[in-house]
């Protein structure tokens, strides 16, 4: 069975970081991108962040480029997005999603239970 | 970027009802199509690839059509379980619009 397992969100001032952790098991997790998509109170899903398998590639939303990265650690299964220069703005569930099918370009078929990250003063 | 317009954004009916979603592209996005559901406080469940394709265990009321820039969801008979919100996302290339705006189905 497919889990996702998110950790690490907070509450945190303008301008602080975060590292959120995606535990994955079920599958084997080197073989498929993974992706961080969020959520802001009562809004639409925001695709944020997606690693290929082998953690070569990364791409991002141009409203997070240059202050999120995304890695992954295949040895332990875990899928990381480090927050900084965190604004009010990037307040949301965030997502950790499993590739359909391996390569970056796809659909997400397994979700984590979401990690809530709150960027107030 | 391509950017996914969903409508209705809201739409009201009854149990019973055929309902159908739209989602437009900006550009051609082929049938590089996914749906989901989302109910509150939880995370997307995936129904959807290619356009037309349904995940395994996705009831057979749901379905999926389209190409280009034009797609839709239509569920052939609401169910009391189908109230929820629902998301298309194209998958041709990732930018920020790749989800639609999303379209909830409240009871009529």
């Amino acid at each position: 069975e497919v889990q996702l397992v998110e950790s690490g969100g907070g509450s945190v001032q303008p301008g602080g970081s975060l590292r959120l952790s995606c535990a994955a098991s079920g599958f084997t997790f080197s073989s498929y991108a993974m992706s961080w998509v969020r959520q802001a109170p009562g809004k639409g899903l925001e695709w944020v962040s997606v690693i290929s398998g082998s953690g070569g590639s990364t791409y991002y939303a141009d409203s997070v480029k240059g202050r999120f990265t995304i890695s992954r650690d295949n040895s332990n299964n875990t899928l990381y997005l480090q927050l900084n220069s965190l604004r009010a703005e990037d307040t949301a569930v965030y997502y950790c999603a499993k590739a359909y099918s391996g390569s970056y370009l796809n659909p997400f078929d397994f979700w984590g239970q979401g990690a809530v990250v709150t960027v107030s003063s | 970027d391509v950017q996914m317009t969903q409508s209705p954004s809201t739409l009201s009916a009854s149990v019973g009802d055929r309902v159908t979603i739209t989602c437009r592209a900006s550009q051609s996005v082929s049938r590089w199509v996914a749906w989901y559901q989302q109910k509150p406080g939880k995370a997307p469940k995936f129904l959807i690839h290619m356009a037309s394709y349904l995940e395994t265990g996705v009831p057979s009321r749901f379905s999926g059509s389209g190409s280009g820039t034009e797609f839709t969801l239509t569920i052939s008979s609401l169910q009391p379980d189908d109230f929820a919100t629902y998301y298309c996302q194209q998958y041709d290339t990732y930018s920020p619009g790749s989800f639609g705006q999303g379209t909830k189905v409240e009871i009529k």
